[in-house]
């Protein structure tokens, strides 16, 4: 069985170019999570969805930034006209059901790097 | 806002002896978990303790809860180098999602 796994693992950009962060969740998993980390920090929670549902998106920065988990496909982390106080690392989590986190299934993560 | 918040900050110790590090939370939650993130890597899931528990045991972990004083510790027995790693402790309240503390910088000596 394969884990959460997260593509690419190192993401290189330059100031105002898009960067596309990929997840997909554990098998069988319909509820993604994404943190962001900044260096020398802990976890922060940005957005959580379902299939085709956004749930929870109090994390996540009003502009620059969405998220989409569609029917077919991984999830999309996007974030538009990066900016050098983007680069972290970025962790997408799945969990089989929704209002209990039992146990979150983390992927290796992203790291960003905006030059 | 910052749920869990752990203490201390970093931790030295010498390979063999035991090392403890809490958690503090401010609202109610169904569990709080602990994880591991060795440098530059991903977050491995150690422990899991539910509300209704105080203590619960993984071979050389052991994690406490004290929902009256909102805090949990972990203690590793008998540590080793290969344990030198960031540890955060994560609790799951009721809206869904796991909020993370800032985490622990822990050193084992050889």
């Amino acid at each position: 069985n394969a884990g959460v796994m997260q593509n690419p693992r190192h993401l290189v950009r330059r100031r105002g170019q898009e960067a596309r962060l990929r997840c997909s969740p554990v098998k069988g998993h319909s509820h993604v999570y994404w943190y962001r980390q900044l260096p020398e920090e802990g976890l922060k929670f940005m957005v959580y969805l379902q299939k085709e549902n956004i749930i929870d998106e109090s994390g996540m920065p009003k502009e620059r930034f969405s998220a989409e988990f569609p029917k077919e496909g991984p999830s999309i982390l996007r974030i538009q006209q990066v900016v050098r106080g983007d680069s972290a690392a970025y962790f997408c989590a799945s969990s089989p059901m929704q209002g209990r986190f039992l146990e979150a299934f983390f992927g290796q993560g992203t790291r960003l790097t905006v030059v | 806002s910052q749920q869990g918040e752990e203490d201390p900050q970093a931790l030295s110790i010498q390979e063999g002896e035991n090392a403890t590090m809490n958690c503090s939370y401010k609202t109610s939650i169904n569990n709080l978990q602990w994880y591991r993130q060795n440098s530059g890597r991903g977050l491995v899931h150690l422990i899991l303790i539910r509300s209704n528990e105080r203590e619960k045991h993984s071979g050389r972990l052991r994690v406490t809860l004290d929902t009256s004083k909102k805090s949990s510790s972990l203690l590793i027995t008998a540590s080793r180098a290969a344990d030198t790693a960031s540890y955060f402790c994560a609790t799951d309240e009721a809206n869904s999602k796991l909020t993370f503390g800032k985490g622990i910088t822990l050193s084992v000596r050889p």
